[in-house]
């Protein structure tokens, strides 16, 4: 079984400075999805940004990025220029790759971040 | 488009009630997910229709269960509530096939006294 850690349950980061999020996971697995996920009071989740394992390349969104070490399987979220719309808590998830039989969608999250932004 | 729309937003239950909550994926998406948060587990995975089938099981008794219909929308029900079913349940809907986004909706927060 898949486990994802978030070692860090509380964050803060003032307004356009630049704050990372870590997220380490465990999985037996060698192709499969990250993604990082927030959740605002709203409560709704969204999507921030995903990363294929097979890719070498770091996801990149905007003001967001991630540092994805496939061998040390660490997966962790770059927020450059913070705004105040940006306090929420932060989800780290993995997904298993699909398989020919048809796709499996579970995600594992981790505890999450919740991440501050002061003035 | 409309997003994933559950019904209902808050609902508030009776121990040894049942409950059944609703969730209209996106038009076009054919994978359902659902999953319960809750401040001391977190998220945990439920289940997951894909074409009316249940593809995927997390490990929850069996007093939960789902269903999808022939349009993708998707119930599930809690039977014999606890007061520990209190939760922030959320659904989650795909494409299916080998596209992997998956879009919430705002969840259902059930509360049982």
């Amino acid at each position: 079984a898949q486990t994802v850690t978030q070692s860090q349950p509380e964050m803060s980061v003032q307004e356009a400075e630049t704050v990372t999020l870590s997220c380490t996971y465990d999985t037996s697995e060698s192709d499969y999805y990250l993604f990082w996920y927030k959740q605002p009071p709203s409560r709704q989740m969204i999507l921030v940004i995903r990363q294929e394992a097979y890719k070498q390349q770091n996801a990149t969104e905007n003001r967001f990025s991630v540092n994805f070490q496939k061998a040390a399987k660490s997966f962790s979220l770059k927020i450059s220029d913070s705004q105040l719309g940006d306090a929420a808590m932060y989800f780290c998830a993995y997904r298993s790759a699909p398989t020919f039989t048809g796709t499996a969608s579970k995600l594992t999250f981790g505890t999450g971040t919740r991440l501050q932004v002061t003035l | 488009k409309a997003g994933v729309t559950q019904t209902p937003r808050y609902l508030i239950k009776t121990r040894g009630q049942q409950v059944t909550l609703s969730c209209s994926p996106i038009s076009g998406h054919r994978s359902v997910s659902w999953y319960q948060q809750t401040p001391g587990q977190g998220l945990q995975f439920l289940f997951e229709y894909f074409s009316e089938t249940q593809r995927n099981k997390g490990n929850f008794p069996g007093r939960f269960s789902g269903r999808q219909f022939s349009n993708s929308r998707s119930e599930m029900n809690v039977s014999t509530l606890e007061l520990g079913d209190s939760a922030l349940y959320l659904c989650a809907s795909s494409l299916g096939g080998d596209n992997t986004e998956a879009f919430f909706g705002q969840g259902t927060r059930l509360t049982v006294v």
